[in-house]
């Protein structure tokens, strides 16, 4: 068993929609959560940051982490064409080595 | 603020030839962490780099080598080369856990 289980798509939504991408995990150590978007041919870029469980909010995208379930969550509201990437769930322990998800691939359609 | 920068961003290499990619990390930042991105296993952990010392490995087999400068820019080795190691190659910096990303250098072994 992988210890970051993430959906790898592809999730296809029109414009507008509600998008929500979800990661599980095994690894109760875990402390620190990240998002990462990556377009085609480029470096993933950080979305979203949070240490311990909660939620967080950034503009249109809304991280959530429930340490309990072993459970996060990344929402973007009013998807745009442009959120079409692959998004990673990435997470680690103290001082330890960040884990990925496999990433979810992301179509929105005008 | 400049960001990670990661040379060459493209490299064609032959079976058997060893290949060093560079890194320079976000001013301040000196925690440097490198990783094998491919289709099929995604993001894969290779090492990470603090103060010069080598703070975490991942699995990988020893002709995957890597080494960190005063300045903090990195370096990682591969030698001979095989042609399961075309992939992107990423290198992420970090201030304390949350880490940012390079474009990556795309290394493809023929």
């Amino acid at each position: 068993q992988k210890e970051v289980e993430q959906d790898p798509g592809p999730l296809s939504v029109p414009e507008g929609a509600i998008v929500s991408l979800n990661c599980t995990y095994s690894n109760s150590a875990f402390q620190y959560f990240m998002w990462y978007r990556q377009y085609s041919r480029k470096g993933p870029e950080l979305l979203m940051y949070t240490y311990s469980s909660g939620n967080k909010e950034d503009g249109r995208f809304t991280a959530q982490v429930d340490k309990s379930s072993k459970y996060i969550s990344l929402f973007i509201r009013d998807s745009q064409p442009s959120d079409s990437a692959t998004y990673l769930c990435a997470m680690s322990a103290i001082t330890d080595k960040l884990i990925f998800g496999t990433g979810t691939r992301l179509q929105v359609f005008p | 603020k400049a960001g990670v920068t990661q040379t060459p961003r493209y490299l064609i290499k032959t079976r058997g030839q060893q290949v060093t990619l560079s890194c320079s990390p976000i001013s301040g930042h000196r925690s440097v962490s490198w990783y094998q991105q491919t289709p099929g296993q995604g993001l894969q952990f290779l090492f990470e780099y603090f103060s010069e010392t080598q703070r975490n490995k991942g699995n990988f087999p020893g002709r995957f080598s890597g080494r960190q400068f005063s300045n903090s820019r990195s370096e990682m080795n591969v030698s001979t080369l095989e042609l399961g190691d075309s992939a992107l190659y990423l290198c992420a910096s970090s201030p304390i856990d949350e880490a940012f990303f390079g474009q990556g250098t795309r290394l493809t072994v023929v």
